[in-house]
């Protein structure tokens, strides 16, 4: 069964940092791209960041530009999202989703929520 | 960006009656390759998004034969034909044609 398994959420205060990791199974992990979206509370979806299978090109929406880095670990599955210089902007739950080979995301975490407050 | 604009935001449903959601680009959506790489996502309250449809019209494996996509150029639609109570939730058109990819606003079906 394919599954995707976030953690690393938690409250964080204004300019803090905080890094998310997903984890993958019951696929091979290595080759398909992957994608952080994120869904502020009551509101709709973005798409955040991706990054291609080896890791070699990452995308970034503007809004999160030069603050959060994408990256992965093959060797471990994992799916990470380091992010800084966080706002209130920033809460929201955030989702790891596989890209499918269809401009698409066919499988999604069931999100880890960042809560950014003093 | 390309923004993908949803009508309506809001639609109450009698069980059995048919819905139509519209969604709207702002630039046309046909990748290089000649695919229209428009999807449509369900999200029921408290889960993850789920795909329905992918490239404007493919449903997904388990997806009810009850939701269909269609659309061209900058224009797209999702059809139910007719409402299950299962069905409450919000829809969200999603363009992966242009990075980033971006969504609707959603709209969020209810039973009258």
């Amino acid at each position: 069964e394919v599954q995707l398994v976030e953690s690393g959420g938690g409250l964080v205060q204004p300019g803090g940092s905080l890094r998310l990791s997903c984890a993958a199974s019951g696929f091979t992990f290595s080759k398909y791209s992957m994608h952080w979206v994120r869904q502020a509370p009551g509101k709709g979806l973005e798409s955040v960041s991706a990054i291609s299978t080896n890791g070699g090109s990452t995308y970034y929406s503007n809004f999160v530009k030069g603050r959060f880095s994408i990256s992965r670990d093959n060797s471990k599955n994992m799916l990470y999202l380091q992010m800084g210089s966080l706002g209130v902007e920033d809460m929201a739950v955030y989702f790891c989703a596989r890209e499918a080979p269809n401009g698409s995301y066919d499988c999604w975490g069931q999100g880890t929520l960042v809560t950014v407050s003093s | 960006d390309v923004a993908m604009t949803q009508s309506p935001l809001s639609l109450p449903v009698t069980l059995g009656q048919p819905a139509s959601i519209s969604c709207r680009s702002s630039q046309g959506l046909v990748f290089s390759d000649g695919n229209t790489y428009v999807n449509w996502f369900q999200q029921r309250p408290g889960q993850s998004p789920r795909r329905l449809i992918y490239k404007v019209s493919n449903r997904d494996s388990g997806v009810p034969d009850r939701f269909s996509g269609s659309g061209s150029g900058t224009d797209f639609s999702l059809k139910i034909s007719r409402v299950e109570a299962e069905d409450v939730g919000v829809y969200y058109c999603m363009q992966g044609t242009q990075w980033p990819w971006t969504f609707g606003q959603g709209t969020k079906v209810e039973i009258k």
